[in-house]
């Protein structure tokens, strides 16, 4: 089946510090890729959709300028929470749309201190 | 506002009994329903899906029912297995969204034990 990377896996940082979290479909390619939320024991909230060579179409709530979203490629889709704050801990998972499926990454924790 | 609810946050069965997870959605215009599977440290896996024409869709153990009436889908495995212990989120979409994007539940943590 195709497959989905992420990376890092897990990352800690400092308040105030901006972080990156890649997205690769590894054996296909990608025009649409999904960045999803979830915080403990709830569901995952998609927060935007990703389109190669556009602008990311940010769901109600979800505040652009914060969380930069870039397809650079066909295969990679990138996630930068900037100036995280302790409240932007959560576990952040990216899918990619393969044909009429979408197929999750395995995710990226990030704790935020 | 929860589009998509899954009440029980864990169940626990016996090995060879039937598993049942349900989950209730309040959006009328959701077409077609997904459930997931998701393993400690991985991303959901798909499992089944169902679209609204149907009210039942079965591949192997898996079968999933939907009553569009009550707005309520159930997800049956039978037989269990301990290698089905897992969280299973259903999810929702719909034609007006392209069918991208997907509601989640909040999942229910299934447990099969010996």
């Amino acid at each position: 089946g195709a497959v989905v990377s992420q990376h890092p896996s897990w990352v800690i940082c400092k308040s105030g510090t901006s972080v990156k979290i890649e997205c690769r479909s590894l054996d296909f390619q990608a025009t649409t890729m999904f960045w999803y939320r979830q915080f403990p024991k709830q569901s995952l909230m998609l927060m935007a959709t990703s389109n190669e060579g556009s602008k990311a179409t940010y769901e109600q709530g979800v505040e652009k300028d914060k969380f930069l979203i870039n397809h650079a490629s066909l295969t990679l889709s990138t996630l930068t929470v900037t100036s995280a704050h302790p409240e932007d801990s959560s576990f952040y998972i990216c899918s990619a749309r393969f044909v009429n499926e979408q197929f999750f990454g395995p995710g990226t924790r990030l704790t935020v201190l | 506002d929860q589009q998509v609810k899954q009440n029980s946050p864990s169940l626990s069965v016996q090995e060879g009994r039937i598993s049942i997870l349900n989950c209730d959605y309040t959006n009328s215009m959701f077409d077609y329903f997904l459930w997931y599977k998701k393993y400690p440290a991985e991303g959901p896996t798909f499992l089944i899906s169902i679209s609204s024409i149907k009210d039942k869709n079965e591949d192997g153990r898996f079968t999933v029912f939907l009553n569009k009436s009550a707005k309520h889908l159930s997800l049956h495995i039978v037989p269990s297995q301990p290698g089905d212990s897992a969280v299973y989120f259903c999810a929702a979409s719909s034609f007006s969204g392209g069918y991208n994007k997907l509601i989640f539940g909040a999942g229910t943590r299934l447990a099969v034990h010996p």
